[in-house]
C-alpha cells in the first residue's frame, strides 16, 4: 500500500524567507502527488497536482514542487513567503490507476514570523 | 456559487449517542468522501461512494455508518460504536474517473463529546 511522510510537523520561516516542505511518499508504480494547503478550521484547498511529464510542477499563490522519482520525494516550494501562507500543509498520493484515492501525509504546520 | 456544505460546524454529543454529520455538494461530482483529521495523522479515509446506492469501506469505518441515496448527499453517521469519536470530520467531492485526483472539500465538522 502507498504511504506519505512528512518530515516536518512544525516549520517556522520569516516573512519574505524561501520555503521547502519535505514529502516522502512509497509506491511502486508511478504515482499521483498533491500538495493541499488548510487554513484553520477550515477545509483543504488544492495547490497543486503531479501526474507525469515535466517534473517541476507550478501551483496557485506562488508555489511550485518537484517529483524526484529516485528520492521518491514531491518537496514543496516557494521562493518568498507572505504572513497568509501560514497554515498546515498536506501532502497526498494517489495510485496511478485510481486517482481519486489518495492517502494523506500527516502534514507540516507552518508559522510564518514578521 | 458550487461547493459542498457541511453541517453542522460544531456539534457536541454524550457519550452513547449517534450522530449524523451531513454533507451535501452541487458540483454534480460521481465520488464522495468522508475523513477523519486528528492532529499530527493527517487524513484518514473512513467512507467513500463512486455512485448512488454504492459505497465502500476506507481505512477506518468501523464505528461509522454512511448512506447514498442521492447524488448530491452523503451522510455520516457516528454510532456509539466508534470508540473515539472526537475528531474533526471532513466530507470531500470529485468527478469520477482518472480525472487528476482533485477532491474538493467542505469546511468540516467538529466532533466532540462530552
Amino acid at each position: 500500500a502507498q504511504s506519505v511522510t512528512q518530515p516536518d510537523i512544525h516549520i517556522t520561516v520569516s516573512e519574505g524567507a524561501s520555503l521547502e516542505l519535505r514529502c516522502n511518499y512509497s509506491y511502486g508504480a508511478t504515482p499521483y502527488l498533491f500538495w493541499y494547503v488548510q487554513s484553520p478550521g477550515q477545509g483543504l484547498q488544492l495547490l497543486l497536482k503531479y501526474f507525469s511529464g515535466d517534473t517541476l510542477v507550478q501551483g496557485i499563490k506562488g508555489f511550485e514542487a518537484e517529483f524526484k522519482r529516485s528520492q521518491s520525494s514531491f518537496n514543496l516550494r516557494k521562493p518568498s513567503v507572505h504572513w497568509s501562507d501560514a497554515a498546515e500543509y498536506f501532502c497526498a498520493v494517489a495510485k496511478g490507476n485510481a486517482g481519486n484515492m489518495l492517502t494523506f501525509g500527516g502534514g507540516t504546520r507552518l508559522m510564518v514570523k514578521p | 456559487d458550487g461547493g459542498i456544505t457541511q453541517s453542522p460546524k460544531y456539534l457536541f454529543r454524550k457519550e452513547g449517542q449517534n450522530v449524523t454529520l451531513s454533507c451535501e455538494q452541487n458540483l454534480n461530482h460521481d465520488a464522495m468522501y468522508w475523513y477523519r483529521q486528528d492532529p499530527g495523522q493527517g487524513l484518514r479515509l473512513i467512507y467513500y461512494s463512486q455512485i448512488v446506492n454504492d459505497f465502500q469501506k476506507g481505512d477506518i469505518a468501523e464505528g461509522y455508518s454512511v448512506s447514498r441515496e442521492k447524488k448530491e448527499s452523503f451522510p455520516l453517521t457516528v454510532t456509539s460504536a466508534q470508540k473515539n469519536p472526537t475528531a474533526f470530520y471532513l466530507c470531500a467531492s470529485s468527478r469520477q474517473g482518472r480525472s487528476g485526483g482533485e477532491l474538493f472539500f467542505g469546511e468540516g465538522s467538529r466532533l466532540t463529546v462530552l
